[in-house]
């Protein structure tokens, strides 16, 4: 196991709510980024987090945000849910040192209704 | 292009087998690189970093070639076990990965 968790383990929305996904890094890992997976493709970037701020995004709206917290953790919050957004999100970390050396958490399977 | 190219295979191949996986990445700015892999509705695992022109696990040999931006990972003596959808992945320009679809294996007894 890599140390990286995720919660909830799954979860069902409607459209047009809101939902927040949790990760907590690999001890000793201050990064973290963030994809999504939908069915049959690779994952994709959303986000990355360093020191508490965005440190790179990917090709997402703005209705898809971020925090980092002082211990490294860190949420995803997606906006006005649509159906497309269903998919596996998951959380990697890494060291400030070797960033894309990521290590994946089990992800948050998220379904929108 | 697509960044990251892969046969999408099934590859079927018998226990024991020496099996071959190849990929083509298209950004030429990548530093670093890996190979992942995933089981059925779980999360990648860290396979393999690619080191400058290849290095050897066990029994996985990876080799790259930055001139040709080209990737390959190669499994000896096939185990059921390995049996799993191999991701190659290029490192981005924001300390991000690059996915593509990845190449499913299944080795058979």
């Amino acid at each position: 196991e890599t140390g990286v968790t995720q919660s909830p383990t799954h979860l069902i929305k409607t459209r047009g709510q809101q939902v927040t996904l949790r990760c907590s890094s690999q001890s000793g890992h201050n990064t973290v980024s963030w994809y999504q997976q939908a069915l049959g493709q690779g994952p994709q970037f959303i986000f990355q987090y360093y020191r508490e701020e965005e440190n790179g995004r990917g090709n997402f709206p703005p209705r898809f945000s971020g925090l980092q917290f002082p211990n490294y953790s860190s949420e995803l919050n997606v906006n006005a849910l649509e159906l497309d957004d269903s998919a596996l999100y998951l959380c990697a970390s890494s060291t400030e040192l070797f960033q894309e050396t990521q290590y994946f958490g089990p992800g948050t399977r998220l379904l929108v209704l | 292009r697509k960044e990251v190219e892969q046969d999408p295979g099934p590859f079927n191949v018998p226990e024991g087998a020496t099996v071959a996986f190849n990929c083509t990445y298209s950004n030429s700015a990548s530093q670093s690189f890996f190979w992942y892999r995933q089981d059925c509705r779980k999360e990648p695992k860290l396979l393999m970093s690619v080191y400058s022109s290849g290095n050897e696990d066990g029994r996985f040999t990876a080799q790259l070639n930055r001139a040709s931006q080209y990737i390959s990972l190669l499994i000896r003596d096939s185990k059921l076990s390995d049996s799993a959808t191999y991701l190659c992945v290029p490192g981005g320009s924001q300390g991000n990965l690059i996915f593509g679809k990845g190449t499913k294996l299944s080795v058979k007894p």
